[in-house]
């Protein structure tokens, strides 16, 4: 089945830090993969994608890089801002039918 | 306005009570979904519309009611709820079913609690 991992939070970071957070996934085809993310309430908004294999996504400073060979779309970013403070959300879909989401890592970025 | 609206942002309801959720998106597209979200949890599907055809309902129970009258609009009618159905519920949009290219469009969601 589909399914996503992401890394346990919360994580805390300081201004201008190097930000990863890490991605898995088991698909039974060939998965789009995507980046949400969710501001304090707010809903989720889409931060990035890949839809094949070694696409990178890339937007506002942060990336990711579609790893096949390690079922792998880790989210980073070289210099983190307070602004960046939210719940990030990894997810992916086959089919296009259904969108398979990780439990969400918290990022709380401190001046 | 643009994008996916729902009202109310903010509901608190007893369990014999009955109420809507309503969803609302300006973008032209002809699928929308619903989400429930709790803590320490993945987003769990509960439902999904495709040009106003429900085709997924996964495994939802019956207190909770969708209908969708146009591609534009979304309703969640509960009654009888648990107090373990306080969540965020978030509705979503996207172009067409099927487009593994595209992601969704979600709205802010409405926090219910079930007292």
């Amino acid at each position: 089945g589909n399914s996503v991992t992401q890394m346990e939070g919360p994580v805390t970071l300081s201004e201008e830090a190097f930000l990863t957070i890490n991605c898995t996934y088991t698909a039974t085809g060939y998965p789009s993969l995507f980046w949400y993310v969710q501001y304090p309430g707010e809903g989720l908004q889409l931060l990035l994608k890949a839809t094949k294999a070694d696409d990178k996504g890339s937007n506002k400073g942060f990336e990711a890089t579609y790893r096949k060979e390690t079922t792998s779309f880790h989210l980073e970013k070289g210099s983190v801002q307070v602004s960046d403070s939210a719940v990030y959300f990894c997810a992916l879909t086959d089919t296009g039918n259904q969108f398979y989401f990780g439990t969400g890592t918290s990022l709380t970025v401190i001046p | 306005e643009t994008g996916v609206t729902q009202t109310p942002r903010h509901l608190v309801m007893g369990m014999t009570n009955k109420k809507s959720l309503k969803c609302e998106q300006h973008l032209g597209h002809n699928a929308m979904y619903w989400y429930k979200q709790s803590a320490k949890k993945p987003l769990e599907l509960m439902f999904v519309y495709n040009f106003k055809e429900q085709t997924e309902n996964n495994s939802v129970p019956s207190r909770f009611s969708p209908e969708c009258p146009n591609s534009s609009h979304l309703f969640l009618h509960l009654h009888t709820l648990q107090p373990e159905d306080s969540a965020l519920y978030l509705c979503a949009s996207s172009q067409v079913l099927g487009q593994r290219e595209y992601g969704y469009t979600f709205g802010s969601g409405t926090r219910l609690t079930v007292v």
